[in-house]
């Protein structure tokens, strides 16, 4: 069974671009979280995708976009990038439903100059 | 809302010592589910535990348990007999048990486990 993988592991992208993180479930998962977390901090949940839609999102403005594909690999964009979106970027898989167990990836550490 | 708070920033022991993470929650849903996550210096988190808001029965893995006081809003995290490889950071998180998979995680206690 294949874990929760992300790329790339590392990104530095300047203020103002654009950037795209992925994410492969873990064989079997159709729903698929992205977290934020700052350094030194717990993470923030951005959104939640299960079967393509979302269905679920926290306290992040619209530049934070994102995609879940037909094999529930997923992406996150993020557009007008700034200084504070300089984080590590979780990606979590689960089965749905909300007994069910998230299991993470290794994360996207984003550096923005 | 949901809030969790881990009061303790960092702690530092002795290994072999025991170590209690302390964990408090707030939310408005009769029915939740209370988890722990270890994030070692990698980044990936490890699930640790989850408890359900029914069951407030304490937990015992092999050096690990966990004291769940619904009354107290408490779910505490204990390392019996610490060891170096326990050296990480570690979230407490809370979920409502309907909707979607919204987690909420405190800001994370540091572990050291000194040789």
């Amino acid at each position: 069974e294949t874990g929760v993988t992300q790329s790339p592991t590392h990104l530095i992208k300047t203020r103002g671009q654009q950037v795209t993180l992925r994410c492969s479930s873990q064989s079997g998962h159709n729903t698929v979280s992205w977290y934020q977390q700052a350094l030194g901090q717990g993470p923030q949940f951005i959104f939640q995708y299960y079967r393509e839609e979302e269905n679920g999102r926290g306290n992040f403005p619209p530049r934070f976009s994102g995609l879940q594909f037909p094999n529930y690999s997923s992406e996150l964009n993020v557009n007008a990038l700034e200084l504070d979106d300089s984080a590590l970027y979780l990606c979590a898989s689960s089965l749905g439903g909300a007994d069910r167990e998230q299991y993470f990836g290794p994360g996207t550490r984003l550096t923005v100059t | 809302a949901q809030k969790v708070t881990q009061a303790q920033t960092e702690i530092s022991v002795v290994e072999k010592e025991d170590v209690t993470l302390d964990c408090v929650y707030e939310t408005r849903d009769t029915t939740y589910y209370l988890f722990w996550y270890k994030q070692p210096p990698s980044g990936e988190l490890v699930f640790l535990i989850r408890r359900n808001s029914f069951d407030e029965q304490n937990e015992i893995s092999g050096r690990y348990s966990w004291n769940f006081q619904k009354s107290t809003s408490s779910f505490n995290f204990t390392i019996t007999a610490s060891q170096v490889v326990d050296s990480a950071v570690y979230f407490c998180a809370l979920r409502p048990s309907g909707g979607y998979q919204k987690v909420t995680f405190g800001t994370g206690t540091k572990l050291q486990v000194i040789p």
